[in-house]
C-alpha cells in the first residue's frame, strides 16, 4: 500500500489483558513513531526507531509498554495487562529522512479498555 | 529546549474570517517546521511546511510565516471554511536522526 497502515482499526479489551498493536511504515522509510492520543488531546509521544539505531524510549509511560521493530520495516507495540487509562487511539507514522521530511501517519489503532 | 509551544489551545472563527495560530520554539539547531492538519477519526496529515532561509511560504489559502530572530512561526488560514475545522499541530524537527518535536495542539472550529 502507499501509506501507513495500522491494525486493528479497533481493539476493545478487559483490563488486565495484554494487547499488540501492528504498524506497517512505508515502505524504505528508516523513522517510525509511536504516539497516543486521548480523546481531543494532543499527541503524546511514545518512541522512536530511526534506522539501526537505539530507539527513544523516552516517552513510554511505564514498564507495561513496550515496541519492536524488525529493521526497517514492521513495527508492534505492546501493552501488558492494560488499564482503563490506556484507552486512546494509538498512531504509528513515519519518515523517510533524518528530520527534514514530513511525518506519515496511519489512522490508529483505536483501544478501548473495559 | 526541545519543546514547540502552541498557541491558543482552540480557536473559533467566523466563515471567511482568517485563523491564526501561532508556534515557538527555543532550539535554534531545528531547521525544518511543519503544519499537521488532522480530522477526526484520521491521522495528523502533512498541510504545508517551511525551512528558515525563507520568512514566509504560502500553499493556496494557507501561509506560513517565520520569524527566525523571534524564534516563532505561524499558520494563517485565509478565507476560513468550515470544512477547515479541525485540529492543528506545528512542529519542528532537526537533521542528525532527531525525533519531531510536536506542538500541542489547536482546535479549530470555522462557523458557517
Amino acid at each position: 500500500g502507499a501509506g501507513v497502515s495500522q491494525s486493528p482499526s479497533n481493539k476493545v479489551t478487559e483490563k488486565g489483558k495484554d494487547v499488540e498493536l501492528r504498524c506497517d511504515p512505508i515502505s524504505g522509510h528508516t523513522a517510525l513513531y509511536w504516539y497516543r492520543q486521548r480523546l481531543g488531546q494532543g499527541l503524546e509521544f511514545l518512541i522512536y526507531f530511526q534506522g539501526n539505531s537505539a530507539p527513544d524510549k523516552s516517552g513510554l509511560p511505564s514498564d507495561r509498554f513496550s515496541a519492536e521493530r524488525t529493521g526497517e520495516s514492521v513495527s508492534t507495540l505492546t501493552i501488558q495487562r492494560t488499564q482503563q487509562e490506556d484507552s486512546a487511539v494509538y498512531l504509528c507514522a513515519s519518515s523517510s529522512d533524518r528530520g527534514l521530511s514530513p511525518l506519515h501517519f496511519g489512522n490508529g489503532t483505536r483501544l478501548t479498555v473495559t | 529546549q526541545q519543546q514547540v509551544k502552541q498557541s491558543p489551545q482552540s480557536l473559533i472563527v467566523q466563515k471567511g474570517g482568517i485563523s491564526i495560530i501561532n508556534c515557538a520554539y527555543e532550539n535554534t539547531a531545528f531547521d525544518y517546521f511543519p503544519w499537521y492538519q488532522q480530522f477526526p477519526g484520521k491521522g495528523p496529515a502533512l498541510l504545508i511546511a517551511i525551512r528558515p532561509d525563507v520568512s514566509e511560504k504560502k500553499e493556496g489559502r494557507f501561509t506560513i510565516s517565520f520569524n527566525k530572530s523571534a524564534k516563532q512561526f505561524s499558520l494563517h488560514i485565509m478565507d476560513s471554511q468550515p470544512g477547515d475545522s479541525a485540529t492543528y499541530f506545528c512542529a519542528a524537527s532537526k537533521p542528525g536522526g532527531f525525533k519531531t518535536i510536536f506542538g500541542a495542539g489547536t482546535r479549530l472550529f470555522v462557523k458557517a
